[in-house]
């Protein structure tokens, strides 16, 4: 079945640093979505990605699709420590099921 | 209310009793998502529900998951004959219509001793 892997599994990263997760399909996706999950909360929604190549910016957070719709990634520039928390990104397939793959997610935490 | 809403928040079961947890999708949401999250991991999907129409159970881990959403709104996930593997917090999402953005509830945590 679809798996959906992403890393790094942790991040550790001064305050005002840049970070980045990958996040990698064994299969072609349709589109990629990206959520974010405090510590104790639930996945919120950041943003969904569609075209190949694209790129969409949310101030400091900058989000890419591949070019082969199997690979995406995160960027957030100078983070903040209201950026805590782990990252997922969930792919949906090529055949016109409607359920989330959901990667291993990234856990970010800042150090004041 | 404005989203998603899911009870109980926590429950605890003694391994071999039944539970059925509750999830409120927001009003007016045709698609209606359950998910498995354990600890430290990603959410797992389980089930999908079009209005009352159950179109995909293939996550269900085993026939002792039912999910039910008999008049296209409120939706029950029941586990039978618990055990500690099922510990887990259980999610459900909803969206306004297929491939529409998924919103999730707060979820369950479900504790099998």
């Amino acid at each position: 079945g679809q798996q959906v892997m992403q890393i790094p599994q942790y991040q550790h990263v001064q305050e005002g640093e840049d970070f980045t997760t990958y996040c990698n399909s064994s299969t072609t996706l349709s589109n990629i979505q990206w959520y974010k999950q405090r510590p104790g909360g639930h996945p919120v929604f950041l943003i969904q990605l569609v075209k190949s190549g694209e790129v969409k910016k949310q101030k400091r957070l900058t989000f890419q699709f591949g070019e082969a719709k199997k690979n995406s990634s995160l960027h957030i520039t100078a983070t903040q420590t209201t950026d805590v928390g782990t990252y997922f990104c969930a792919g949906k397939s090529n055949f016109g099921n409607e359920k989330l793959t959901f990667g291993t997610g990234t856990r970010l935490t800042i150090i004041p | 209310g404005a989203g998603v809403s899911q009870s109980p928040r926590y429950k605890v079961a003694k391994r071999g009793q039944d539970v059925a947890l509750r999830c409120d999708p927001i009003s007016g949401h045709v698609s209606l998502f359950w998910y498995q999250q354990a600890l430290g991991q990603g959410p797992e999907f389980l089930t999908y529900f079009q209005n009352e129409a159950q179109l995909d159970k293939s996550g269900l881990p085993s026939d002792r998951f039912f999910a039910e959403r008999p008049e296209g709104s409120v939706s029950t996930l029941k586990i039978q004959r618990t055990q500690q593997e099922d510990s887990a917090v259980y999610l459900c999402a909803s969206s306004l219509a297929p491939r529409n953005i998924q919103y999730f509830g707060a979820g369950t945590r479900l504790s099998v001793l």
